[in-house]
């Protein structure tokens, strides 16, 4: 059973560019979420996906990221207009639901660097 | 809201000592999960394990072993017999049960080092 896996592993733009990040989930995981986590901290929550229903999205998230999940398969986390403050590593977790509650496993992450 | 505090930001120890990574949590629920992640320094994050409010029994995993006290609101996580492959940074994990989905609030994270 293959884990969840993100594509690219490492990303650097400048600012200003767009950056798009793909992450597959664990086969049959209906729900999968975005984090980010920047230096010295632990990850924050970014939005949440049950099959291709966006249903979560935090504050973080401003409007120049976009995430989607067309199929209830993979799903790409979009950021337009890159900014120094965007530098994070980008992280992608599925989980099965499940009663009572789901745990959620991560994929590598994307190391996502602007200049 | 929920809130992970993890006070011990860098932890030293040398083979085969045991060490406690400490957790502390705030919540309004009753009902809710809390976690433990390893993140060695490939970045990705590993479970290691998952206990839900109601249940207070301590667990042991191997050389793992995990104790939550609601009473102090804390999830302490004790390594025993350190090795080297044990350094890595982890996590303590809040979510609370949620109608869509479970959204982890995170802890900043303890550095383990141990040293040969």
């Amino acid at each position: 059973d293959t884990g969840v896996s993100q594509d690219p592993r490492h990303k650097i733009t400048k600012r200003g560019q767009n950056v798009t990040f793909r992450c597959d989930p664990i086969s049959e995981h209906n729900r999968l979420y975005w984090y980010r986590q920047t230096l010295g901290q632990g990850p924050e929550f970014l939005t949440y996906f049950q099959n291709e229903a966006q249903l979560e999205k935090s504050r973080l998230l401003s409007d120049r990221f976009s995430a989607e999940r067309p199929k209830g398969s993979f799903s790409t986390l979009e950021i337009q207009r890159t900014e120094q403050g965007d530098s994070a590593m980008y992280l992608c977790a599925s989980s099965l639901l499940a009663a009572p509650t789901d745990t959620q496993y991560f994929g590598p992450g994307t190391r996502l660097t602007v200049l | 809201a929920q809130k992970v505090t993890q006070a011990q930001t860098e932890i030293s120890v040398v083979e085969k000592e045991d060490v406690t990574l400490d957790c502390v949590y705030e919540t309004r629920d009753t009902t809710y999960y809390l976690f433990w992640y390893k993140q060695p320094p490939s970045g990705e994050l590993v479970f290691l394990i998952r206990r839900n409010s109601f249940d207070e029994q301590n667990e042991i995993s191997g050389r793992y072993s995990w104790n939550f006290q609601k009473s102090t609101s804390s999830f302490n996580f004790t390594i025993t017999a350190s090795q080297v492959v044990d350094s890595a940074v982890y996590f303590c994990a809040l979510s609370e049960a949620g109608e869509y989905g479970n959204k982890l609030v995170f802890g900043a994270g303890t550095i383990l080092r141990v040293k040969s």
